[in-house]
């Protein structure tokens, strides 16, 4: 089992739409939980953290459920700019600061 | 702006050829860093944590005598990729962090490196 999966899509969805992706970790030591963005041959962004209870940053909001170890992302009246692969990243303990990636799932927006 | 630099953007060269890649952090030390690679529609995944002063950590099937890490001082690291082979073309992607552990990391733009 991956350490850290997620749906690879690609999800095709009408430009308005809501949309959510998930992500499980296997690790439960795991600490730390971030969303990244990565455009088609890009390096990724930094698209939002993820704390226990929840956070909202405009359109973007992200959950984190340490009992059932997933994390969400949900997309609200999605653009086209949306358009993007989202990767799910995960940071556990006595990793330094390694960073765990999901395969991501890929979006795509349209009209 | 950007606070890790990577370069090269792009490399196009012959087989057997070295490549180096720089990886260096503008705004904050790093004493460590990391490199990972991209194949075409895959995830990144991690080859090595490169460590200021000290010997670069390689992750499983990783080799250590073909992907040669050095980490001089605390701003750069370097990757260099020793007797290229068609095999070894991909995206490589470095990320620094400014040392907490529950912060996340900067990436580097990457480097396309395609062997002919």
């Amino acid at each position: 089992r991956k350490e850290v999966e997620q749906d690879p899509g690609p999800f095709n969805v009408p430009e308005g739409a809501t949309v959510a992706f998930n992500c499980t970790y296997s690790n439960s030591a795991s600490q730390s939980f971030f969303w990244y963005r990565q455009d088609c041959r890009k390096e990724p962004k930094l698209l939002m953290s993820v704390y226990s209870s929840g956070n909202e940053d405009g359109r973007f909001t992200a959950q984190l459920n340490r009992a059932s170890q997933y994390i969400s992302l949900l997309i609200r009246d999605s653009k086209l700019s949306d358009s993007a692969t989202y990767l799910c990243v995960v940071i556990s303990t006595g990793g330094g600061n390694k960073l765990t990636f999901g395969t991501g799932t890929q979006l795509k927006v349209e009209l | 702006g950007a606070v890790v630099s990577q370069h090269p953007s792009w490399v196009i060269c012959k087989s057997g050829t070295s490549v180096k890649i720089e990886c260096r952090s503008l705004d904050f030390q790093a004493t460590t860093m990391f490199w990972y690679r991209q194949f075409p529609k895959q995830s990144l995944m991690l080859m090595a944590t490169s460590n200021e002063g000290s010997k670069a950590t390689y992750e499983q099937g990783v080799e250590k005598d073909k992907f040669l890490i050095n980490h001089a001082s605390l701003t750069l690291s370097t990757l260099t990729v020793t007797s290229a082979h068609p095999e070894d073309s991909s995206f490589y992607i470095c990320s620094a962090g400014p040392g907490r552990s529950d912060q996340p990391q900067h990436f580097g733009d990457g480097t396309r490196l395609s062997i002919l």
